[in-house]
């Protein structure tokens, strides 16, 4: 059974703070990785993928990936309140073999 | 019409009535998902098709029939439905090319069995 674990949260962190979302995978053979938003009562957006050992950084956003931890994590700098949602961490081991997380939810108080 | 399209967006039903979803992708993709999101519940994949021929069962209780007539389109009929069958569906694309190509998701139906 292919497994992605992350906490449930709430993770509450202050404006401006960094917010980091952690994700733990069980099937070493994955090999790309994927963090969606989903804000209450809408469908998952991607926010970036990850495919290669290492730091990856688009705006706010770093994605980090250490395969031989099997784990992947999300830094969100300067958070903003609009970036209050549930976190879903999904990993693909090949072809349409999508699992997800059950999802970390982010508050960000003003 | 962009990206991925569900209809209905809400739907109640009984337990004796027979629905269907439907979903629709403008992307030019050529795998089509069924997810179900439960409260509480990671995202559960029910189905796949990849270049109209399913590829993915999930020990999917059969009164959830899916089809797929063709690459952009996506339907789940649905039959004798439980209440714990209550929950949202969302329907994704991706682009098949070995384990680089991201889901795109609907908007969802919200579905209720009373």
């Amino acid at each position: 059974q292919k497994e992605v674990e992350q906490n449930s949260g709430p993770l509450s962190v202050p404006e401006g703070a960094i917010a980091s979302l952690n994700c733990t995978y069980s099937d070493r053979g994955s090999q790309s990785f994927f963090w969606y938003r989903q804000y209450s009562g809408k469908s998952p957006e991607l926010i970036m993928f990850i495919y290669s050992n290492g730091d990856k950084e688009d705006g706010r956003f770093t994605a980090q990936l250490n395969k031989a931890s099997q784990y992947v994590s999300l830094l969100i700098r300067d958070s903003q309140p609009s970036d209050s949602a549930t976190y879903l961490c999904a990993v693909n081991g090949g072809g349409q073999n999508f699992v997800f997380g059950p999802g970390t939810r982010l508050s960000v108080l003003p | 019409e962009t990206g991925v399209t569900q209809t209905p967006r809400h739907l109640v039903m009984g337990m004796t009535n027979k629905k269907s979803l439907k979903c629709e992708q403008h992307l030019g993709h050529n795998a089509m998902y069924w997810y179900k999101q439960s409260a509480k519940k990671p995202l559960e994949l029910m189905f796949v098709y990849s270049l109209e021929e399913r590829v993915e069962n999930n020990s999917v209780p059969s009164r959830f029939s899916p089809e797929c007539p063709n690459s952009s389109h996506l339907f789940l009929h649905l039959h004798t439905l439980q209440p714990e069958d209550s929950a949202l569906y969302l329907c994704a694309s991706s682009q098949v090319l070995g384990h680089t190509g991201e889901l795109f998701f609907g908007e969802g139906s919200r579905l209720t069995v009373l």
